[in-house]
This record gives structure tokens, sequence and C-alpha cells, in this order.
């Protein structure tokens, strides 16, 4: 079965700093690896994803992700942090089979200083 | 474009009484279909997901139950709430592979 883990369960920075959330997956193929953001009170919502290619893919919100086989591991970056980037965000991995199910890490919620 | 809908958005009810979410989704069809829960300040408990109408897998033993009487429907429902159900329910669908799209979301208080 498949797990997810995000170390940190906080993480503050100063707004235009840059930031780094970590995810680690365990998985027993090639995975399909997602990151999701959540304001408080709101659902989920996609930031990025990966399937295949290119391991380094692009997001919404100037938000960045590198796949890294070797080290299992799918970073969500970010040059430079926003106030409104303040949330909690969820790294995702996808098995593939029937019912398309995601297994979530637990979390990361993100403070931004101004 | 598709969009999924949740409601209520909030509910409050007292401890033994029944409970019934909704959730709808527009813009596709034959969904794949999620109900997640989120207790405070923890992640996603995957609930219930159905891959068509009248089919539901159950992920984990519970007071819940859910069903899927129309193709873009999806109700979770139980018969007496526990105080254990409070949380904060999500709807997700899924075009039948990979991501998956999810609702605003239902607070729900059991006091």
């Amino acid at each position: 079965a498949q797990s997810v883990t995000q170390p940190d369960i906080h993480i503050t920075v100063s707004e235009g700093a840059s930031l780094e959330l970590r995810c680690n997956y365990s998985y027993g193929a090639t995975p399909y690896l997602f990151w999701y953001v959540q304001s408080p009170g709101q659902g989920l919502q996609l930031l990025l994803k990966y399937f295949s290619g290119d391991t380094l893919v692009q997001g919404i919100k100037g938000f960045e992700a590198e796949f890294k086989r070797s080290q299992s591991s799918f970073n969500l970056r970010k040059p430079s942090v926003h106030w409104s980037d303040a949330a909690e965000y969820f790294c995702a991995v996808g098995a593939t089979n029937a019912g398309n199910m995601l297994t979530f890490g637990g979390g990361t919620r993100l403070m931004v200083k101004p | 474009s598709q969009t999924i809908h949740q409601w209520p958005a909030t509910l409050v009810q007292p401890v033994g009484s029944p409970l019934s979410l909704e959730c709808t989704v527009e813009g596709t069809s034959n969904p794949n279909l999620y109900w997640y829960r989120q207790a405070a300040g923890r992640g996603l408990q995957l609930l219930f997901y159905s891959v068509g109408i009248g089919q539901i897998s159950s992920e984990v033993p519970q007071n819940l139950s859910a069903s899927r009487p129309q193709d873009r429907q999806f109700i979770l429902s139980s018969k007496k709430l526990l105080l254990s159900d409070s949380g904060f329910y999500l709807c997700a669908w899924s075009p039948g592979e990979r991501e998956q799209f999810f609702g605003p979301g239902t607070r729900l208080t059991v006091l």
C-alpha cells in the first residue's frame, strides 16, 4: 500500500522568502503525485501534478515541484512567497487501480510573516 | 467546465440525530466520486468511493453510509450521529483516472 509523509507540520516563512515543502512517498511502481492547497474552511485546490516525463513540473500560483525517484520525494517550491500563500498544503500519491484512490499526507500548515 | 457542489455548507446537529449530506457534479458523466472527512488539525481520511451508480466501497468501518442514486449525485448519511462524527466533509470527483477535484466542503458539528 502507498503512503505519504510530510515531515513538517508547520512552517513559517517571511514574505518574499523562498519556500520548500517536503513530501516523501512510498509506492511500489511509478507514482502519480499531486500537491493540493487548502485555505481555512475551503475545499482543496489542485496546485500541480506529476504523471510522467519531465521531473520538474510547474503549477498554478508560481509553484513548482520536482520528482526525485532516488529519494522518493516530491518537494514543493516557490521562489518568493506572498502573504496570500498562507494555507495548508497536502501532498498526495495516486494508485493505478480501480477507483483511482489518492493517499494524502498529513499536511503542512504554512504561515507567512509580513 | 465541470463544477462540484456540496450542501449544506455548515450543519449543527444533536447527538443521535440523522444526517444527510449531498454532493453533485455538473459538466461530466460517469465520474468517480469520493467522500473524505477531515478532523480538526488532521489530514484527509477517505470514507467512501464510487465508480458508478449503486456501486459504493467503504474504506473504514464507521457510523456512516453512502449512496449514489444518480450518476452525478453522491450522498453521505447516518441514522444516528455520534460526537466523533464532527468534522469537515469533503466530496471529490475524478474523471476516472489520476487527479481528483474537490468541492467546497460541509462543516458538521455534533453537539
